[in-house]
């Protein structure tokens, strides 16, 4: 079956770099993507990787080994408002359905 | 402002009644996405749309229905036969290819009477 396993919680303080982890086991395997969530809101796009290595995005960072079936989402100078849980996610099949992580919640503390 | 609308934010069903959470798209997305999740839990499949008039089963299809009549809307019905439904539930697009990224709604949160 696919799965994809992440931490199910971190905690780090103010202006600190976290990193948050995710293996994986699909079938097929596209790309890892990474969404955050604010509690009891809507799932945002944060980031996608296709290919090995690291893509940047402001302070939010992604990286994908897929020799390691392993990623990473890599979040900097961390605010309070990041607080969040975030989920890693690998796509299923040819069209655009996602497999989800069970989620990773980030508590950032003054 | 393209997006995905989903109505309505609360929801209370009684025992034995059928309930239909509205999604409504304007992006213009072909795939169309309905999941579940749980305090503490990530988000699990319940039906999925890649093109209008077809939809398949996700991991977690019994006790709901859908459909897809319009490329804009995929609305979900819970009905009776779904025992324990106190969820919030969050529809999703997305361009019909594995790397393009979902957009979800504001999501439902529906309990028990």
């Amino acid at each position: 079956g696919q799965s994809l396993e992440q931490p199910s919680e971190v905690t780090a303080v103010e202006g600190a770099i976290v990193q948050i982890n995710c293996t994986y086991q699909t079938s097929g395997f596209y790309g890892l993507s990474w969404y955050q969530q604010h509690d009891g809101g809507a799932p945002t796009f944060l980031s996608y990787n296709a290919l090995d290595g690291l893509e940047e995005t402001g302070r939010f960072s992604s990286f994908l080994s897929r020799s390691d079936s392993y990623g990473y989402l890599l979040l900097q100078e961390l605010q309070m408002k990041d607080s969040a849980s975030y989920f890693c996610a690998a796509p299923s099949g040819q069209g655009g359905k996602l497999i989800f992580g069970q989620g990773t919640e980030l508590s950032v503390k003054p | 402002d393209g997006g995905i609308t989903q109505s309505p934010k609360y929801l209370f069903r009684k025992e034995g009644q059928n309930v239909t959470l509205s999604c409504e798209q304007n992006l213009n997305h072909d795939a169309m996405y309905w999941y579940r999740q749980d305090p503490g839990q990530g988000l699990r499949l319940i039906y999925y749309s890649q093109i209008v008039n077809d939809f398949q089963k996700g991991d977690i299809a019994e006790g709901y229905s859908v459909s897809r009549e319009k490329k804009e809307s995929f609305p979900l019905t819970v009905t009776s036969a779904q025992k324990n439904p106190t969820a919030f539930y969050l529809c999703a697009s997305s361009i019909r290819q594995p790397n393009q990224p979902q957009h979800f709604g504001d999501g439902t949160r529906l309990s028990i009477l």
